[in-house]
């Protein structure tokens, strides 16, 4: 049974700095490519970034590019974002996905980690 | 970038009567491969999204077969045969054939 856990969410002031973190079971996580999307408080959804299973390739939105980075600790089946340079419209929970077998789209979802851009 | 465009933004339902969502792109979904990385998925209130369908028509393990996807090219259909209240939530098609978009989200909620 796949299970994504999303962990280092939390209240940061504009401009600071954040890792998330997901622990990743029941899959072969050295097989999958992994996945961060986000939900702004009411809205829709938005992709952040990708990564594939061995972390040699990486895909980020025009939103993040620059600020975020993707990438994987598959010696111990997490996945991370370092956020830097934090906006307000960041603020949103992020959630870790895995990609589907065909390496396109995604199949599981973590439960998400909210994060808080406020002064 | 490829938009994602969802019709209707909101469904309002009777229990046990069909339901039916149109998602559009602005760009052609097959892929070079031949396949077409269209998706949906469903987010009830205060949970995360969970896959339905993928590759337009493809049900995921344990999605009802009361849930079916159709569709083609730039046209893309999700219709609930007989809407139940567990159905309530938010809808979204996604595309992976060209880098990853959502559409804006549809809410079907129970008249």
């Amino acid at each position: 049974q796949v299970h994504l856990v999303e962990s280092g969410g939390g209240v940061v002031q504009p401009g600071r700095s954040l890792r998330l973190a997901c622990a990743a079971s029941g899959f072969t996580f050295t097989d999958s490519g992994m996945h961060w999307v986000r939900q702004a408080p009411g809205k829709g959804l938005e992709w952040v970034a990708v990564i594939s299973y061995d972390g040699s390739k990486k895909y980020y939105a025009d939103s993040v590019t620059g600020r975020f980075t993707i990438s994987r600790d598959n010696s111990n089946n997490t996945l991370f974002l370092q956020m830097n340079s934090l906006r307000a419209e960041d603020t949103a929970v992020y959630y870790c996905a895995k990609s589907d077998t065909d390496g396109f789209g995604v199949d599981y979802w973590g439960q998400g980690t909210l994060v808080t851009v406020s002064s | 970038d490829v938009v994602m465009t969802q019709t209707p933004l909101s469904s309002p339902v009777t229990l046990g009567q069909p339901a039916s969502i149109s998602c559009r792109s602005s760009q052609s979904l097959v892929h070079s491969d031949g396949n077409t990385y269209l998706s949906w998925l469903q987010q009830r209130p205060g949970q995360p999204p969970r896959l339905l369908i993928y590759k337009i028509s493809n049900r995921f393990s344990g999605v009802p077969d009361r849930f079916s996807g159709s569709g083609a090219g730039t046209d893309f259909t999700l219709k609930i045969s007989r809407v139940e209240a567990e159905d309530v939530g938010v809808y979204y098609c996604m595309q992976a054939t060209q880098a990853y978009t959502f559409g804006q989200g549809t809410k079907l909620e129970v008249k």
